[in-house]
């Protein structure tokens, strides 16, 4: 079965440094997601994407965070300059019909 | 936006036991899925079902749009069943309830 690859799998950050966390999606899907899970809490969503474009993003989605699609096939959530609070697994998904499948997400600490 | 409320909050069973989940959503929606989170964090889908019954071995789901909600049923529990479960609604983006929290003993 066809699926949604994140790197890393986990990464250890300083503070007010930046962060990338890459995402392939399946190839032949055209919406992209990137959802926010606080260890032991909701999976929140925080952006989605379509057609090169920001096409929803919740309050959660500040300055601080952006996304891109760099060369057709990878999908990128950077954090410009992490807090300790951005601490939590970070999910990037791609719809295909009518269900969304999930990557094995990133795991991101901030210290 | 759409609210998704998931009952109960945590659920712990024997083995062996049957077990009904709830989910309840604010607003008509074009998209339900059910979704296993396993304790390594991964997000396994269980069902896209905006409507009607389906089964999948021990599990099914069946969700009635026109009433909002959608209930997940585990028979036969096995300790491989324990984790979080999530529902998640559609329209737009997709918005994930809080999840059951399901411990099952041996």
């Amino acid at each position: 079965e066809p699926e949604v690859t994140q790197t890393p799998s986990h990464q250890v950050t300083q503070m007010g440094q930046e962060v990338i966390l890459r995402c392939v999606p399946i190839s032949n899907h055209l919406y992209f997601y990137w959802y926010r899970q606080i260890l032991g809490q909701k999976v929140e969503f925080l952006v989605s994407f379509y057609n090169n474009e920001i096409s929803e993003k919740s309050e959660i989605f500040d300055d601080q965070f952006s996304v891109e699609r760099p060369d057709g096939s990878n999908f990128t959530l950077k954090i410009r300059s992490t807090k300790l609070e951005d601490s939590a697994m970070y999910f990037c998904a791609s719809l295909g019909g009518n269900t969304i499948y999930f990557g094995e997400g990133s795991w991101l600490t901030v210290v | 936006g759409i609210q998704v409320e998931q009952s109960p909050p945590d659920l712990i069973l024997q083995e062996g036991a049957n077990s009904t989940l709830r989910c309840n959503f604010s607003d008509s929606v074009n998209n339900l899925q059910w979704f296993h989170q396993n304790p390594w964090g991964q997000l396994i889908n269980l069902f896209y079902i905006p409507s009607g019954t389906k089964q999948n071995g021990r599990l099914s789901a069946t969700t009635v749009a026109t009433e909002r909600y959608s209930l997940l049923y585990i028979s036969s529990s096995q300790t491989t069943d324990s984790g979080v479960y999530f529902c998640a609604v559609r329209f737009g983006d997709m918005r994930f309830g809080a999840g059951t929290r399901l411990t099952v003993k041996p």
